[in-house]
């Protein structure tokens, strides 16, 4: 019973490189969350997706692109990281569309370094 | 937008100590409750909920959160920690939007 999981779980990068945080979900859920996590700031949400084909903005958006590339699958993007983004990112997913009335599954993580 | 406050940020008791973590919210309309607990080097799991009844709601692993309106509180609870109990603690709001907003967390340590 796999859940949500993220890949990679760990990635060091060069400022200016970029990548892609991939996550998958066999829950059937409808809604997919992307959050960072750093020491003291808790979750921070960057982008999340009501339901398929549709993305909105979070509360850090900045520097990051998703794709909601089906109902199961939910990739972020860092086009150009920087040193300010290294953080552990999480992957959620819940049944939706509302997230209110609906808790949320998470991934492990994948820990992100920007040297 | 949301706020959501976590008082105490790390926390160190011993084992049989009694628990409490205060979360606050700041918006005054229905919103709906969360605590997560994220283990060392785990994910975060949910520990508990409440969208509506009983205020009182009762979560995994002998933990209960109460939610009082009046104080726009939803503390959590546990009378007697266990080392295993070690871990951060999340309080959750979502106020019916498609955004779910958290505190900073408390980070609890148990000693045995």
């Amino acid at each position: 019973n796999a859940g949500v999981t993220q890949t990679p779980k760990f990635q060091v990068l060069k400022t200016g490189q970029s990548m892609t945080l991939q996550c998958a979900q066999d829950m059937n859920h409808n809604s997919m969350y992307w959050y960072r996590q750093d020491p003291g700031m808790g979750l921070r949400l960057i982008y999340y997706s009501a339901s398929e084909g549709t993305t909105d903005k979070g509360e850090v958006p900045n520097g990051y692109n998703v794709s909601r590339l089906n109902k199961r699958e939910f990739s972020l993007r860092l086009e150009s990281a920087a040193p300010s983004q290294t953080s552990v990112y999480f992957c959620a997913s819940s049944e939706g569309p509302s997230i209110g009335n609906q808790p949320q599954h998470f991934g492990d993580g994948t820990r992100l370094s920007i040297l | 937008a949301q706020s959501v406050s976590q008082h105490n940020h790390h926390v160190i008791l011993s084992e049989a100590a009694s628990l409490e973590l205060g979360c606050n919210y700041s918006y005054g309309g229905t919103v709906n409750l969360f605590w997560y607990v994220q283990y060392p080097g785990q994910h975060l799991q949910l520990l508990l909920k409440y969208f509506s009844g009983d205020p009182l709601v009762k979560g995994i692993k002998g933990f209960e959160a109460e939610f009082i309106k009046s104080k726009f509180s939803f503390n959590l609870r546990k009378p007697s920690v266990q080392w295993s109990d070690t871990a951060e603690y999340f309080c959750a709001v979502n106020e019916g939007n498609n955004r779910l907003a958290f505190g900073k967390g408390n980070q609890v340590v148990v000693i045995p």
